[in-house]
């Protein structure tokens, strides 16, 4: 049992490319979660799904789109990558919409440059 | 809008005990959560206490919540050097799992 993983580790982009990160849960939870972690500061959430075929939006969805076809996958889409989106980004996935059950991947770190 | 603050920095020497404080403003949250953060690493779920609780006690750790002032503590009792982390209070809103994070308190043990 994985629990949630997530590729790449690192990744360093120029402005204007895109690139996906992906995330996968092993747990056959239906919620799933996508945060940013910017500097010394706390993970706001970026978007989120409460199943497949579900996404909504989250306090800073600007500038990403996700999608979520399985259960298992919830990838997250930077389309024309900015300075703004350097971070270091989580997935999260729980059972139920209880957020004490809410698992974080290793996160995944990007440098926009 | 919500909003979860903590203070930035705690030093402590290994053996005593940790207060760590948390205000928060949605006084209608059901869940709040302490979060360890240990170097380079994704967050670690330690506790959490539900909204109708005014204490909780798990081994070494003590929640305390003070609903009317909107104030959580997380008390780490003999604190060792393993207990050094970022640790992260936060809020559920409603029953989507959404959770609004503190900027995170940075503890620091002395041996």
């Amino acid at each position: 049992n994985a629990g949630v993983t997530q590729t790449p580790k690192f990744r360093i982009l120029k402005i204007g490319q895109s690139m996906t990160l992906q995330c996968t849960q092993d747990m056959n939870h239906n919620y799933m979660y996508w945060y940013r972690q910017d500097p010394g500061m706390g993970l706001k959430l970026i978007y989120y799904s409460v199943g497949a075929g579900i996404t909504d939006k989250g306090e800073v969805p600007n500038g990403y789109n996700v999608s979520r076809s399985t259960t298992e996958d919830f990838p997250l889409r930077l389309e024309l990558a900015a300075p703004s989106q350097t971070s270091v980004y989580f997935c999260a996935s729980s059972h139920s919409g209880s957020a004490y059950e809410q698992y974080f991947g290793p996160g995944t770190r990007l440098t926009v440059t | 809008g919500e909003d979860v603050e903590q203070s930035l920095f705690l030093s402590v020497r290994e053996g005593d005990s940790s207060v760590i404080n948390c205000t928060y403003t949605d006084s209608s949250s059901t869940y709040l959560y302490w979060y360890k953060q240990e170097p380079g690493a994704g967050l670690q779920l330690l506790t959490y206490i539900f909204s109708n609780m005014d204490m909780k006690q798990d081994q070494r750790l003590t929640v305390l919540l003070n609903k009317k002032d909107k104030h959580l503590s997380l008390r780490i009792a003999d604190t060792q050097t393993g207990d050094s982390a970022i640790y992260f209070c936060a809020e559920s809103l409603g029953n989507t799992g959404k959770l609004i994070f503190g900027q995170g308190t940075t503890l620091q043990v002395k041996p």
